[in-house]
This record gives C-alpha cells, structure tokens and sequence, in this order.
C-alpha cells in the first residue's frame, strides 16, 4: 500500500500567519491517465472531513483561495495564506492513485 | 446541494449487528462510487472500501474483509454498511463519501 507521511505532526499559527503542510508518498502518485491523484482534507472539530484541494492544486468549490496545493510524483504541499481562525483542525492528504486508497496520518494546526 | 446524509448514532454489543444508512441527494447516485472510511476514537482516517453504485459491486480494504458489507437501494439513492459480528475495535465513527463529498458520520458504540 501506498504510505503517506505528513509533516509536520502539528503546527501552531498566529492569525495571519502563511503555513505549509508537506505530504510525501512512498511511490509516485501521477497515474497512467496523466493525472495525479492526491488531494488535501479538513477535519474541524467534531465534524467530518471536508475536501478542500483535489488532484494536486484544484479548489475545491467554495474553499477560500488562501488554500493552495502544489507538487509532483512523491512530493506535496498545502500552503495557507494568512491562517484564519476557522482553519483549526487536522488536514489529511489522501491519495487514490493506487488501490487501496490511503490517507496520511493528519497535521493538526492550532491557532495561537 | 449534494448531500450525504447518514444514520444516527448506535450502540451495540459485542456480537449484535449494525447496519448504517448513506442517502444521497443533489446528483444522480450512480455517477459516483461511495467509499467509507472509519475513524476510530482520537484516531484517523482508515479507508475500509467503496462500492459501485452502477453495478452495486462491493470492493473491501484487506482490513475489512468479512464482518463488513457495502450494500445498495438504487432506487432510494442509498448506500449502506453493515458490520456482523461486532468486536469492541469497531467501536468508531463511520463516514461515507462521495469523491468530494462527505457524510456527517456514524458514531458506533460497542459495549456489553
């Protein structure tokens, strides 16, 4: 199975404040179809998971643009552009390039 | 708007049987296949699997080979999980989704 390794495990940020997220997989994740599938989540508190960034660096409709993804083959990132309190929670990435599905192990950001 | 919109919150005990709904609105339910995932308590995501909504063909993460059943009501757009056999390490929250949507999540108690 395809391992995703998220870093950091936590991240704390001030209002305002730009983050990255890095997300690496154990194997390429661009598909023979020519496209890549990793995607980034959001997990608020007490609430599921909602997509926010798909194949890469696609928003998902009625995210915020300060949330951008970027990457290739094994190496990812999400980036937040002036953190907002609503941003608190554990972001995922998930891959469904290769079956099983798989998800990393999540990155918590706090705000401060 | 797309919806998914699952069951209420169930408690068990070890050995019963629990089967959890996932109705669908706001598209047609057999132009995407419906994962579910399970997330243990303080954990994260762990796919468990997804099943054909066009041809109601069920696919299992090794994980979930067994005790678990992805079933289908076409008809009323409804996916469901069924899990026989309940041990206390089922004992989490169940969420179905769509490619980019999520479901609000099952939680399952299992306690005798």
């Amino acid at each position: 199975d395809v391992v995703l390794t998220q870093t950091p495990p936590t991240l704390s940020a001030t209002i305002g404040q730009s983050v990255s997220i890095s997300c690496r997989s154990s194997q390429s994740l661009l598909d023979s179809d020519g496209d890549t599938y990793l995607n980034w989540l959001l997990q608020r508190p007490g609430q599921s998971p909602q997509l926010l960034i798909y194949s890469v660096s696609n928003l998902e409709s009625g995210v915020p643009n300060r949330f951008s993804g970027s990457g290739s083959e094994t190496d990812f990132t999400l980036k937040i552009s002036g953190v907002e309190a609503e941003d608190l929670g554990v972001y995922y990435c998930m891959q469904a390039t290769h079956a099983p599905l798989t998800f990393g192990s999540g990155t918590k950001l706090e705000i401060k | 708007q797309i919806q998914l919109v699952q069951s209420g919150p169930e408690l068990k005990k070890p050995g019963e049987s629990v089967k959890i709904s996932c109705k669908a609105s706001g598209y047609t339910f057999t132009n995407y296949g419906m994962y579910w995932v399970k997330q243990a308590p303080g954990q994260g995501l762990q796919y468990m699997g997804w099943i054909n909504t066009e041809t109601g063909k069920p696919t299992y993460a090794d994980d979930f080979k067994g005790r678990f059943v992805f079933f289908l009501e076409t008809s009323a757009s409804t996916a469901y999980l069924q899990i026989n056999n309940l041990k206390n390490e089922d004992m989490a929250t169940y969420f179905c989704a769509s490619p980019h949507h999520w479901g609000q999540g099952v939680m399952v108690t299992v306690s005798s």
